[in-house]
């Protein structure tokens, strides 16, 4: 089975602070993993993906950057946060059973 | 991929089926339609995905037309935990490809 642990759930961040979400996954040895956001009231923005360690695709240029430095981490940062940058923010890993994706629980980010 | 088209809301009585549909007049032959669920502040959810016949599992069916330009998902009994937004996505299943979601189906299944 696949397992995916997000840190922190719930997280109030003051604009121009930094932030680092953490994500790591249990089960098949190098998955892809993937950081997408969610705004209020909005679909689901994909933000970054992985396939392998040190290798990150950014899809929405912005303040935010992610890193991979072990196969099963996956880490979303930014060194100073913009209002905008509020919302729930999910880590999915794949390809799983039938080539699906499977997220984790998901990081709600309310900037102040 | 593909771009799919669906309802933004659709209501459906509790007990009764939801049938969900999907636009993909664009899809290209090595394109399955997948559909994930996204239930209020969780992650999304797999659902069902085929490429041309239709498909059924525990949770849903399946039914892609002969021309593959639209599909719909049935869901035979809807009851209130099925309540979520509904997406609708055309992918080559090639495994490194990352999803990109649509705006999707808000279903609320009413009692």
């Amino acid at each position: 089975s696949q397992t995916i642990h997000q840190w922190p759930a719930t997280l109030v961040q003051p604009v121009g602070s930094p932030l680092s979400l953490e994500c790591t996954v249990e089960g098949t040895s190098n998955p892809n993993l993937y950081w997408y956001r969610q705004a209020a009231g909005r679909g689901l923005q994909l933000l970054f993906y992985s396939v392998g360690i040190g290798q990150i695709s950014s899809e929405v240029p912005q303040n935010l950057s992610a890193s991979r430095p072990q196969d099963r981490q996956f880490i979303l940062s930014s060194k100073k946060l913009l209002l905008s940058d509020s919302g729930f923010y999910l880590c999915a890993q794949g390809p799983g059973v039938r080539n699906t994706i499977y997220f984790g629980e998901g990081s709600w980010l309310t900037v102040v | 991929d593909a771009k799919t088209t669906q309802p933004t809301s659709m209501d459906c009585a509790e007990g009764r089926a939801a049938n969900l549909p999907c636009n993909h007049s664009t899809i290209s032959g090595n394109e399955y339609v997948y559909w994930y669920r996204q239930i209020h502040s969780q992650g999304p959810q797999y659902i069902i995905h085929g490429l041309k016949n239709n498909e059924t599992n525990e949770m849903a069916s399946l039914i892609i037309t002969e021309d593959r330009k639209s599909s719909t998902l049935i869901l035979p009994h809807a009851t209130l935990r099925d309540t979520a937004v509904y997406y609708c996505i055309a992918e080559r299943n090639s495994g490194n490809t990352p999803l990109v979601f649509g705006k999707g189906t808000r279903l609320s299944v009413i009692a």
